[in-house]
């Protein structure tokens, strides 16, 4: 277990409609990450928050957004949704270590 | 900004033969390389990491090797096991804590 907790761990939704994933980092840590991954993808960057402020952006959607909140949970809006939306989203958190550490995902399939 | 190249892409081992997988970067500032593991329909799992003041780091059958000058890196399992198979990525960590990852290597142990 590595202590990032994401919701909901599978979603169907149809083309046209806005979901929110919802992500929790390990206890302490100020970084949160999100990250897509389609079929047989690697990880796609989305987008970087620390200590509630954005960070950095990677190859994030203008129909996608997210946010940090001032108790370092995270939250990736989804918008408009299309087929080819559907994905693994996953969340990783770092801050008192070295490294970053992935949430199991939410699978998102878009119909 | 950061570029990382792993090679192969899929790879097939008997059991108990050793599997290398090669990772390359372009930011010399880069100065941590994670490992993760990746099973089926789960989150990536750190399995080894090295600093960039650092050679060679080893953990029971897992070690990892980094050539700075070269800007490479590598993953070497010995004695491989079935539940070795799995996709592995490697990742560098470039200033600003962004991580970027490779595209994956899809390791199947042949029992």
């Amino acid at each position: 277990d590595s202590g990032v907790t994401q919701t909901p761990k599978h979603l169907i939704t149809a083309t046209g409609q806005r979901v929110t994933l919802r992500c929790s980092p390990r206890s302490g840590d100020l970084s949160v990450y999100w990250y897509q991954q389609s079929l047989d993808q690697g990880l796609q960057f989305l987008i970087h928050y620390y200590n509630g402020e954005e960070r950095a952006k990677g190859n994030i959607l203008e129909r996608f957004s997210a946010q940090q909140f001032p108790d370092l949970h995270s939250e990736l809006n989804l918008s408009s949704l299309e087929l080819g939306d559907s994905a693994l989203y996953f969340c990783a958190s770092s801050g008192r270590t070295d490294t970053i550490y992935f949430g199991e995902g939410s699978w998102l399939t878009v119909v | 900004g950061e570029n990382v190249e792993q090679h192969p892409s899929t790879l097939s081992v008997q059991e108990g033969d050793s599997a290398v997988i090669k990772c390359t970067y372009s930011d010399s500032a880069s100065n941590y390389f994670p490992w993760y593991k990746q099973e089926l329909g789960k989150g990536p799992q750190l399995i080894i990491d090295i600093r960039s003041n650092v050679g060679e780091k080893k953990d029971q059958r897992i070690a990892v090797t980094l050539n700075k000058t070269a800007k490479h890196f590598s993953l070497h399992i010995t004695e491989t096991q079935p539940e070795d198979s799995a996709v592995y990525f490697c990742a560098a960590r470039a200033p600003g804590n962004q991580f970027y990852f490779g595209t994956g290597t899809s390791l199947t142990v042949i029992p």
